[in-house]
């Protein structure tokens, strides 16, 4: 069964400090990958996604994230935290175009200043 | 904005009642979504329709069904409700033209079962 795994269901950094957040999935074939941002009492915003290409790829409000075929990981990371990044993130898999996305547990990130 | 309507925002109802959850995609998106968030279970998938035809089925109780209607909004049908049952769901959308664009989701319905 295909599953996402997300270290760290909590976690915590300084503003200004590196943000990482770790995804890994099981699967032998690369799946589409998605990080989601989810505020409180929100719903689930699009923060990056990697489909084919680049292994590294950008997303919005500076986070960037590297797809590791090798390591089956997608982690997360963003240079400098910003008080506005505090939210629950999450990543997921989707493994054909259109079909439904599988979520890791989520990580709540706590942002201290 | 994400373009996802999603009707009521919050619903309180008793346990063994029914309810129903409306659901907006993005215009021209033919794929919608749905999923339940609670505390124990986390984001889990329910049910897909494409172009109203039911295309894959999740962790759907059989309490619950859903469809997909002509103009492409879905409903959500809870029925004989518990108090496990008590989540936030969610609609979200994809697959604009045919081709595959990332999902978007709605704002949710939060659901207290009482």
């Amino acid at each position: 069964a295909q599953s996402v795994t997300q270290l760290g269901s909590h976690v915590s950094v300084s503003e200004g400090a590196l943000v990482l957040l770790r995804c890994n999935y099981s699967s032998s074939v690369p799946p589409y990958l998605f990080w989601y941002v989810q505020y409180p009492n929100q719903g689930l915003q699009l923060l990056l996604k990697y489909t084919t290409g680049a292994t590294l790829v950008k997303g919005i409000n500076g986070f960037e994230a590297e797809f590791k075929k090798s390591e089956t990981s997608f982690h997360l990371t963003k240079p400098s935290a910003h008080m506005s990044d505090a939210a629950e993130y999450f990543c997921a898999v989707m493994y054909n175009a259109g079909n439904m996305l599988t979520f890791g547990g989520g990580t709540r990130l706590m942002v201290k200043p | 904005d994400s373009g996802v309507t999603q009707t009521p925002k919050h619903l309180i109802t008793a346990t063994g009642q029914r309810v129903t959850l409306r659901c907006s995609p993005r215009s021209g998106d033919l794929s919608v979504y749905w999923y339940q968030q609670s505390l124990d279970q986390g984001l889990q998938f329910l049910i897909q329709y494409y172009n109203g035809e039911e295309r894959a089925k999740g962790n759907i109780l059989e309490r619950f069904s859903a469809q997909q209607f002509p103009d492409l909004h879905s409903e959500l049908n809870l029925s004989s409700l518990e108090l496990g049952d008590s989540a936030l769901y969610f609609c979200a959308s994809s697959v604009q033209g045919g081709e595959f664009t990332e999902a978007f989701f709605g704002q949710g319905t939060r659901l207290t079962v009482v």
